[in-house]
């Protein structure tokens, strides 16, 4: 069946150096994967999303990563900043349908100031 | 452009009583959503709309569970009765339809439901 998980449940990251969260997939079938995140108390906010069919997409301070060999997605923060305190959540739509997408667990990630 | 409204944004019941949850769109947004997301977890659809039709309620327990989207904007979601599990954050989110395969999906602030 289809399911998103994330590697690591907690990432803490000093200011000023670059985050990385990493995400397996094992939906084959999706077109789309899509980086949220969400600051506590507030819904999630779309960050970046990647098609299947490319390998790099870049967005302000954010590199999203898709790898299908191995099924794995990265999300990366340049020079992480404490407003980039939240939870990560990668999440994937499959191929056709109403767009619906399915959600990770979600990655914390705590800056140290 | 004002966000996606939800309310109430707390509502603490007990158990087999019941609850509904409202959600105003963006406005021209024709695709709404229900995600259920307990603590920890990442959300899970429950429900979606496509103006005023259901595209989607494949995991909304629908012997308790019930959503309404009448005239393609606002919707409700009840649930009776509630039980325990049922305390979670409800979120709504709507989108546009563009065309496009994906389209970015904007999220309220959710409502957090607690089950005594």
């Amino acid at each position: 069946g289809e399911s998103v998980g994330l590697h690591l449940p907690t990432l803490s990251v000093q200011e000023g150096d670059n985050s990385i969260i990493n995400c397996a997939y094992s939906n084959s079938a999706s077109d789309y994967f899509i980086w949220y995140k969400q600051e506590s108390g507030k819904g999630p906010q779309f960050i970046i999303d990647i098609r299947s069919n490319m390998d790099k997409r870049q967005g302000q301070r954010v590199t999203v990563l898709l790898n299908k060999t191995v099924k794995h997605l990265s999300l990366q923060i340049a020079a992480t900043q404490p407003g980039d305190s939240a939870v990560y959540f990668c999440a994937e739509k499959p191929t056709g349908g109403y767009q619906k997408v399915t959600f990770g667990t979600g990655t914390k990630l705590q800056v140290i100031p | 452009e004002a966000g996606v409204a939800q309310s109430p944004r707390y509502k603490i019941i007990e158990k087999r009583q019941s609850v509904a949850f409202w959600c105003n769109p963006i406005s021209g947004h024709a695709t709404l959503y229900w995600y259920q997301q307990i603590l920890g977890q990442g959300p899970k659809l429950l429900i979606q709309f496509q103006n005023n039709g259901v595209v989607d309620d494949s995991q909304l327990p629908k012997d308790r569970f019930s959503a309404e989207r009448l005239k393609g904007v606002d919707s409700t979601l009840k649930i009776q009765p509630a039980k325990l599990e049922d305390s979670a954050v409800y979120l709504c989110a709507s989108s546009s339809l563009s065309g496009r395969a994906y389209n970015e999906q904007f999220f309220g602030p959710g409502t957090r439901l607690t089950v005594l």
